[in-house]
């Protein structure tokens, strides 16, 4: 089947503009995070839904970052007046239920958004 | 060629010479670790992963190793060849929640033909 895509692959934007990030996961994954992964940088985690509980949104950088989550499989992650450092590859990526302890998570491509 | 940690983040390797990359983490009680390798343009792919209670464990041409004394884990990459060339993460589990996966900022391997 297909793997997790993420759109669009890149997204320029003006400071203080809002963006939209798009996440489909693999079809039956339970789980989906949103990472941001700056040049040179690891992955920095944002946010983490699991089923219909309440996502982990300890990661999320400001109250600008918002995403949800419909149906349990599309996923939104919106960034509002966004600023020159939201700069970054946001990555998506999905776990099969009952990988948990595991956390085999797999990858979709990322967007690059940049801000000027 | 060898890589040390994290702080030696590119590594240049002949085609068909081994490679070791190499990572240090920090948590003692980290029971659990992935490799992924990332290509330019895409998203990070599993590579291979190690448990706590393994000091090594091996797959088609990469073998990781792990040494829990001094919290130290490496990538083998046998013969390796120019499609490997990409950033390779390692990362830690360290518990059961959500943000539990730590990665390191990786290592850039170019493979010269």
């Amino acid at each position: 089947g297909a793997g997790v895509s993420q759109s669009p692959s890149n997204k320029v934007t003006e400071k203080g503009k809002d963006v939209e990030l798009r996440c489909d996961p693999i079809s039956g994954h339970t789980a989906l995070y949103w990472y941001r992964q700056s040049l040179g940088q690891g992955l920095e985690f944002l946010i983490y839904f699991q089923g219909n509980s309440a996502p982990d949104k300890s990661g999320l950088p400001s109250d600008r970052f918002s995403a949800e989550r419909t149906g349990g499989s599309v996923s939104t992650l919106t960034i509002q007046r966004t600023q020159q450092e939201d700069s970054a590859v946001y990555l998506c990526a999905s776990r099969p239920k009952g990988r948990e302890w595991y956390n085999e998570q797999f990858f979709g491509p990322g967007t690059r958004l940049t801000v000027l | 060629g060898e890589s040390v940690g994290l702080h030696l983040p590119t590594l240049s390797v002949q085609e068909g010479d081994n490679s070791i990359i190499n990572c240090a983490y920090s948590n003692s009680a980290s029971d659990y670790f992935i490799w992924y390798k990332q290509e330019s343009g895409k998203g990070p792919q599993f590579i291979i992963d190690i448990r706590s209670n393994m000091d090594k464990r091996q797959g088609q041409r990469v073998t990781v190793l792990l040494n829990k004394t001094v919290k130290h884990l490496s990538l083998q990459i046998a013969a390796t060849q120019p499609g490997d060339s990409a950033v390779y993460f390692c990362a830690e589990n360290r518990g059961t929640g959500a943000n539990n996966l730590f990665f390191g900022t990786g290592t850039r391997l170019t493979v010269i033909p």
